[in-house]
């Protein structure tokens, strides 16, 4: 019974290359959401997605941040033309369709460090 | 957004000393957790915990949700318990998380 899986564990970038995090659901999840956590705080809210379809991303960066969930296969986040500041460390959770509970459950996460 | 506060930010605890982790919260919310991250950076799901009582070995965790606040105890800590307490709430889907109480238990 997998929880939620994410690769790779560990991203080093150059400046200005293109980052890919991926995250895989648990089974029969379908909600999906990414935080970001930079050194020392909490976790913040990126974007909410569902298969298809962005529900909520009040909390990505307007440039260079964007994030997909195709019908096959895993979630991406996908980071353009990537700046120091965007070393951290980004985890994925997923939570089920019924209403009846929200509760998230959080993979891994991705340290990506750009140098 | 919601506002998430954790006391205390840090606490270091003798092995089999008992503590209380608060989180004050700003608003209504429909889900509250409390996770661990360890030292690997890992989060881990403690409790799920909207409103009320629940128990799980050592730990323990209440909210008390018309007075916006959650409580996790923590009884007869071990070395392993060490690392950050994060307390997330939600009104929708997204979470807002605290700063954490940073747990060091010396043996």
């Amino acid at each position: 019974n997998a929880g939620v899986m994410q690769n790779p564990r560990h991203l080093v970038r150059r400046r200005g290359q293109e980052a890919r995090l991926r995250c895989s659901p648990m089974k029969g999840h379908s909600h999906v959401y990414w935080y970001r956590q930079l050194p020392e705080e909490g976790l913040k809210f990126m974007v909410y997605l569902q298969k298809e379809n962005i529900i909520d991303e009040s909390g990505m960066p307007k440039e260079r941040f964007s994030a997909e969930f195709p019908k096959e296969g895993p979630s991406i986040l996908r980071i353009q033309q990537v700046v120091r500041g965007d070393s951290a460390a980004y985890f994925c959770a997923s939570s089920p369709p019924n209403a009846g509970s929200n509760e998230q459950f959080f993979g891994p996460g991705t340290r990506l460090t750009v140098l | 957004g919601i506002q998430v506060e954790q006391s205390p930010p840090d606490l270091i605890l003798q092995e089999g000393a008992n503590s209380t982790l608060r989180c004050n919260f700003s608003d209504s919310v429909n889900n509250l957790q409390w996770f661990h991250q360890n030292p690997w950076g890992q989060l881990i799901n403690l409790f799920y915990i909207p409103s009320g009582t629940k128990q799980n070995g050592r730990l323990s965790a209440t909210t008390v949700a018309t007075e916006r606040y959650s409580l996790l105890y923590i009884s007869s800590s071990q070395t392993t318990d060490s690392g950050v307490y994060f307390c997330a709430v939600a009104t929708g889907n997204q979470f807002y998380f605290g700063t954490g109480t940073s747990l060091t238990v010396i043996p």
